[in-house]
């Protein structure tokens, strides 16, 4: 069964507005990592997320790690055009470190 | 290459062929990962290489599936008897870590299309 649970499967935005992802596990992760991935393209590493509470940013990207690892969210704030593509999660279970779970994605599209 | 590559790009293939897919890891990186990316969706994750073993096969689909990974270094997955259902994008991902060693950045290859007629 699905392992890393990612809401919202779409999102459409009108350039300016604010997006988020959110991705949710039934069981403690290790970690989590967030990648991008554009129409055509391959996923790309955006950031890795390790301790328990952690806050990141990358410029108007706002990633955050759930208290007890088993949650996480991406943020952007004032979307663009270029933030256009799939956001992916994926973390490996503390309990089990021979498997890597992407969640299902959230496709993000924004209207100029 | 300073890259992950994936031979071939595209393959079409007859329903009940074995096809033979090729993955070459960026140079030096110790895990390898295999993905299968079905149209519009996410990542389903096949199976981990750490140098040259897979302590889990267990992500594979079915027996008509296996990967070997030699000199730590390439890799090939194998699908046997192809089936229509295993039509498919599948990506490569290699990335250093030490086994048990917290995880890195997985630099992905541009993928294999596979479609089974």
């Amino acid at each position: 069964g699905q392992q890393v649970m990612q809401i919202p499967q779409y999102q459409h935005v009108q350039e300016g507005e604010d997006f988020t992802t959110y991705c949710n596990s039934s069981t403690t992760l290790s970690n989590i990592q967030w990648y991008k991935q554009r129409p055509g393209g391959h996923p790309v590493f955006l950031i890795q997320l390790v301790k328990s509470g952690e806050v990141k940013k990358q410029k108007r990207l706002t990633f955050q790690f759930g208290e007890a690892k088993k949650n996480s969210s991406l943020h952007i704030t004032a979307t663009q055009t270029t933030d256009v593509g799939t956001y992916f999660c994926a973390g490996r279970l503390a309990n089990n470190f021979n498997k890597f779970y992407f969640g299902s994605g959230t496709k993000l599209n924004v209207k100029p | 290459g300073a890259g992950v590559s994936q031979s071939p790009s595209n393959k079409v293939t007859e329903k009940g062929k074995d096809v033979e897919l090729r993955c070459d890891p960026i140079s030096g990186h110790t895990a390898l990962y295999w993905y299968r990316q079905s149209l519009g969706q996410g990542l389903e994750f096949l199976i981990y290489f750490q140098g040259n073993s897979a302590p889990d096969k267990s992500g594979l689909p079915s027996d008509r599936f296996s990967a070997e990974r030699t000199g730590g270094s390439v890799s090939t997955l194998t699908i046997q008897r192809t089936q229509q259902e295993d039509s498919a994008v599948y990506l490569c991902a290699s990335s250093f870590r030490l086994s048990g060693g917290p995880d890195n950045e997985q630099f992905f290859g541009p993928g294999t299309r596979l479609t089974v007629l």
